[in-house]
């Protein structure tokens, strides 16, 4: 049974860059019908779309985040990470990984289904 | 893009039924079927309930519907359980690339 796992520090300073990984067990990150993705829960608050990559390595990132996000994969552990810059107080979030479902790509636009699987989920604290 | 508008909070009492909106625009809702529902019990990860508007994972009971009418997607929860009890969250493919969750919708079981 697929299953992600979040992993990295609890608390970054701010200015700092916040790194997290999420391993996928149970099946191959590399499959042609799926991305994977991170999002966001910030306290009392709603879910936020961060990004999402495909297993070859192409990226699409929220607007809004754009600019201080950056996602890679790691086929041959099967794992996929999120890079998050200048962060401040705003940051502060728990944070998760989960697979995408693609629907299809078309002349460089890629149609996403849902979010089918879900990793628990990590807290991360900005604070000095 | 902004987020998808939902009602902060819905009840319904035990064997009712409750319907959450969501409400986007052309771009995202409107647009496209690929308008999902979640489901979030305190301290947990979210839960798919139902995808592509009316489509319902296997094991999610059959109390839980979706529909779409212009730029408005609902989730309906018929005959109410205690264990409905949650955050429900909508979630739209925004096109170009983009996705977009909703505020959340807290469903409280009287």
């Amino acid at each position: 049974q697929l299953q992600l796992q979040e992993s990295g520090p609890g608390l970054v300073k701010p200015s700092e860059t916040l790194s997290l990984t999420c391993t996928v067990s149970g099946d191959s990150i590399s499959s042609s019908n799926y991305f994977w993705g991170w999002i966001r829960q910030s306290p009392g608050k709603g879910l936020e779309w961060i990004g999402s990559i495909y297993y070859g390595g192409s990226t699409y990132y929220n607007p809004s985040l754009k600019s201080r996000v950056t996602i890679s994969v790691d086929t041959s552990k099967n794992q996929f990470s999120l890079k998050l810059s200048s962060v401040t107080a705003a940051d502060t979030a728990v944070y998760y990984c989960a697979r995408l479902i693609l629907g299809y790509c078309l002349n460089g636009v890629c149609y996403w289904r849902y979010f089918d699987l879900w990793g628990r989920g990590t807290l991360v604290t900005v604070s000095s | 893009q902004s987020a998808l508008t939902q009602p902060p909070s819905a009840s319904g009492s035990p064997g009712q039924s409750v319907t959450i909106s969501c409400t986007g625009t052309s771009s995202d809702v409107g647009g496209y079927n690929y308008v999902s529902w979640l489901q979030q019990h305190p301290g947990k990860a979210p839960k798919v309930v139902i995808y592509e508007v009316t489509k319902r994972p296997s094991g999610v009971p059959d109390r839980f519907s979706g529909s779409k009418s212009g730029n408005t997607a609902s989730l309906t929860v018929s005959g109410l359980q205690a264990e409905d009890e949650a955050d429900y969250y909508c979630s739209s493919y925004a096109g170009s690339n983009n996705l977009v969750f909703g505020r959340g919708t807290r469903l409280t079981v009287l």
